[in-house]
This record gives structure tokens, sequence and C-alpha cells, in this order.
């Protein structure tokens, strides 16, 4: 069974910066890096906001016009982790961050779905 | 970006009953529409895939249709379990948008 695990949430200030991990673990017959992984968050109240996809070989990422030039996904397949790069954050970025695994390899790929996700991990954005 | 959004945007029911929710898209998709369930407090939790795919280990009272814009999700007979929110997503493009949800209690 898949499971993802988020960390690196926390305070930061308008205009910091903060890097979000996701520690994927339980993949037995296929690899970590055939397969898209997400991030997707929630702010207090809200609904659910895609922010990124990142290829399963790490080569392609998408991001959100809302977080496009600020935040940066990566991945290291060698240890099964995801990344969120955020910076110059904005008051309006505080949210519970979830990834989530995709079923392509492509963030392109017609016809995915999120499944597992992660915990999520809280980003406050506060001076 | 495809636009989804979802009616109502919250739903009262009674253990037992059967409701559906429905997801309109701003453009033709094919099947391509997710729907998850989340909890207070939980992470969302996928229920069916492909429109109509029941997520392996997702009870039987949960059913979905629908193609090109218009999709719905089926619940019959309610358990206590079921009353959260419900999203549906598109994945046809990027973003990978969601509906905004809807909040059955």
């Amino acid at each position: 069974e898949v499971q993802l695990l988020e960390s690196g949430g926390g305070l930061a200030q308008p205009g910091g910066s903060l890097r979000l991990s996701c520690a994927a673990s339980g993949f037995t017959y296929s690899s970590f890096s055939s397969f898209v992984m997400n991030w997707v968050r929630q702010a207090p109240g809200k609904g659910l906001e895609w922010v990124s996809s990142v290829s399963g070989n790490g080569g392609t990422t998408y991001h959100a016009d809302s977080v496009k030039g600020r935040f940066t996904a990566s991945r290291d397949n060698s240890k099964n982790m995801l990344y969120l790069q955020m910076n110059s954050l904005r008051a309006e970025d505080t949210a519970i961050y979830y990834c989530a695994k995709g079923d392509c390899g492509t963030p392109s790929c017609f016809n995915d779905w999120f499944d597992p996700w992660g915990q999520g991990t809280l980003v406050t954005v506060s001076s | 970006d495809i636009q989804m959004t979802q009616s109502p945007s919250s739903l009262s029911a009674s253990v037992g009953d059967r409701i559906t929710i429905t997801c309109r898209a701003s453009q033709t998709m094919n099947t391509y529409l997710n729907w998850y369930q989340q909890k207070p407090g939980k992470a969302p939790k996928l229920l069916i895939y492909s429109a109509s795919t029941l997520q392996s280990g997702v009870p039987s009272r949960f059913s979905g249709s629908g193609s090109g814009t218009d999709f719905t999700l089926t619940i019959s007979n309610l358990q206590p379990e079921d009353f959260a929110t419900y999203y549906c997503q598109q994945t046809y493009s990027t973003p990978r948008t969601f509906g905004q949800g809807t909040k059955l209690e």
C-alpha cells in the first residue's frame, strides 16, 4: 500500500520561503518514478485547489497560475521524495498542502486520478 | 482552463436517503472526471474515477455517471459515515481543476 507523508509546513512571513517535502513509501511492483506526483492545497474553510504536478521522471512540471514563478515542484526518485519550494509567500498561500499520487506517468495525460493523498501539512503566512 | 461547477453547494439528507450531486464542466471532457470524499480534518479520498469506476474498497452504494460536460454522483441508502464534503475533478487538461464542493449534512 502506497503511503505519503508531508512535512515542512509552518509559519512563514510574507515574502518568505518554505520547502515542503512528501515522502512516499510502499511502492512494491511499480516504481515511484512511474507516476506523476501532485500538490493540492486547501485554504481554511475552502475547497481544493490544484497547485502543481511533476512527471514521473521529474522532467516536466506544471504549476497553477496562482503560484507560477513563485513555487517550484520537484522530485528525487532515488529517495522517493517530492518537494515544493515556495518563495515570495503571500497571505493567500495559507493552506493545508497535500501531496497526492497520480496514476499516469506524465502530467498532461488524460484520465488521471489522485490516490492516495498524504495527511497534509499546514502552511501559515503571516507577520 | 476548464471550470467545474457543482450543485448543490450543500445538501440536507437523512440516513437511508438517496442523493445526487451534479458536476458540470465548462467544456466537453469525455469521461475524465473523478469524485472525492473529504471528512473534516482528513485528506480527500478517491471514490470514483473515469466518471463511473468505483475505487477499490468503496461501498457499492456510491455510483457515478455522465460524459461530455454533465456528471452525477449518486449515493443510495445514505449511511452515517457518508456525511462529508464531495468534490469533482477533471483530468482532461491541466490545470486539474476541482469543483467547489458539495457539503452533505
